[in-house]
């Protein structure tokens, strides 16, 4: 299986703030690669698929980059309704695997 | 727009059949660029995928190994819904499930149901 690692596990940033959350596969993924956002008590939402293609309506502020094996999800201005778990999530291989996931907080 | 609504019991016995139902609208089970999966997240072993069908000119499906001996996902093409059974459940089977979409490549879960919490106690 591919096990993919996510890091920081948590973080706080203040409103405004870039946020950037790393996302490492154990073999090369391509760019089969997508994030999601997790509320409390929601399913997960999909926010980029294939490493860097934006969902429709998802705000802009929202970016993805890499490739092989390793990836970014980055926020560029932190906004408060973004506080949420994001997972990244490789589609190159069955079984599908999640990375464990990074908790986003606000300041 | 792609709805998909899950129904099914909130808790079951050990040893006993977990099964639940993934309603779908908006999309045919029977899609060719579709596939339908079960997923479930629990504090200890987070968001695992479990499995998936689909149909390319035939029925396929794929499991997780970890649970390859106990489940199995079917589609139901007269009700356009696919199902969840997972045989002789532990506690350790206590989670939110959800269904979800995938769709074309790179085949992002998409569209996902509201999830259900099933609890595995006596």
């Amino acid at each position: 299986d591919i096990q993919m690692t996510q890091s920081p596990s948590s973080l706080s940033a203040s409103v405004g703030d870039r946020v950037t959350i790393t996302c490492r596969a154990s073999q090369s993924i391509r760019t089969y690669l997508n994030w999601y956002q997790q509320k409390p008590g929601k399913a997960p939402k999909l926010l980029i698929s294939g490493a860097s293609s934006l969902q429709s309506g998802v705000p802009s502020r929202f970016s993805g980059s890499g490739s092989g094996t390793d990836f970014t999800l980055t926020i560029s201005s932190l906004q408060p309704e973004d506080s949420a778990v994001y997972y990244c999530q490789q589609s190159h291989n069955i079984p599908r695997t999640f990375g464990q996931g990074t908790k986003v907080e606000i300041k | 727009q792609v709805q998909l609504q899950q129904s099914g019991p909130g808790l079951v016995k050990p040893s006993q059949t977990l099964s639940l139902t993934c309603g779908i609208s908006g999309d045919s089970v029977s899609s060719d660029s579709a596939a339908w999966n079960w997923i479930r997240q629990s504090p200890s072993r987070g968001l695992e995928w479990l499995g998936r069908t689909y149909y390319r000119s035939k029925w396929f499906d794929n499991y997780a190994v970890s649970v390859q001996s106990r489940i199995t996902i079917n589609p139901d093409t007269s009700k356009n819904q696919f199902s969840l059974q997972l045989n002789y459940v532990t506690p350790e089977d206590t989670a939110v499930y959800y269904c979800a979409r995938s769709y074309g490549a790179p085949a992002p879960f998409d569209y996902w149901g509201q999830g259900i919490l099933v609890i595995v106690s006596s």
